[in-house]
């Protein structure tokens, strides 16, 4: 079974400080990770994915198998970054599924 | 420009009568899933298809079924509305490849009075 934890349901930070989402995994195999966003009366959009190593709008996120988490982070927060977030995990092979976290909503202050 | 819509946008309708929401993807992507996003809950999937004909139940399909006759469409059917069934429900779509990201509908929000 496949299972994503975001334990923190709201996060609020001021402008220019740090942020961390966090998200933790469970899964047998090795899974794909990834990062949805969905700023106020707007889609789902994807943020970014681990496969790419890719940074987006200044966010980064790891795959640390190890611990199995996958942390959504950025160094200086903006105002515009205020939306809700989604980990979401699908496992290998031809299980295209994917499994979302319960999401994380955070708020930047100014 | 390819596109996933989804309609209607709101939906009011009573217990006990059937709904189905649309969803119509032009990526033409086999991939497609009916998701529902409950706050507490983040987005829990429905039923999902890998291609025409082909439907599989989700982790909360108990009340909703699915049809796939091409490819461009997978409505949601509501069987019979229970007013737990009030959400926002969101359809999306992905092309074969194992790290394809899902492209989401703008969603179709659903009370049931």
């Amino acid at each position: 079974a496949q299972r994503v934890t975001q334990p923190e349901k709201l996060l609020s930070v001021f402008k220019g400080a740090p942020v961390e989402l966090k998200c933790n995994y469970s899964y047998s195999g090795s899974p794909e990770l990834f990062w949805y966003v969905q700023y106020s009366r707007q889609r789902l959009q994807l943020l970014l994915r681990h496969i790419s190593r890719e940074s987006i709008k200044g966010f980064t996120a790891d795959l640390n198998k190890g611990e199995t988490s996958f942390h959504l982070k950025k160094p200086f927060a903006q105002e515009e970054d205020s939306a809700m977030y989604y980990c979401a995990l699908r496992g290998g092979g031809s299980n295209y599924k994917l499994t979302f976290g319960k999401g994380t909503l955070l708020t930047v202050n100014p | 420009d390819a596109e996933i819509t989804q309609s209607p946008r709101h939906k009011i309708t009573e217990t006990g009568r059937q709904v189905t929401l649309a969803c119509h993807q032009t990526w033409n992507h086999n991939n497609m899933f009916w998701y529902r996003q409950d706050l507490g809950h983040g987005l829990r999937l429905i039923h999902y298809s890998y291609g025409v004909h082909d439907t599989n139940k989700g982790e909360v399909s108990d009340g909703y079924s699915v049809s796939r006759s091409n490819t461009e469409d997978l409505p949601l059917t509501l069987e019979s509305a229970a007013s737990s069934q009030t959400s926002v429900y969101f359809c999306a779509s992905s092309g074969g490849l194992s790290n394809s990201p899902l492209h989401f509908g703008n969603g179709t929000r659903l009370t049931v009075t």
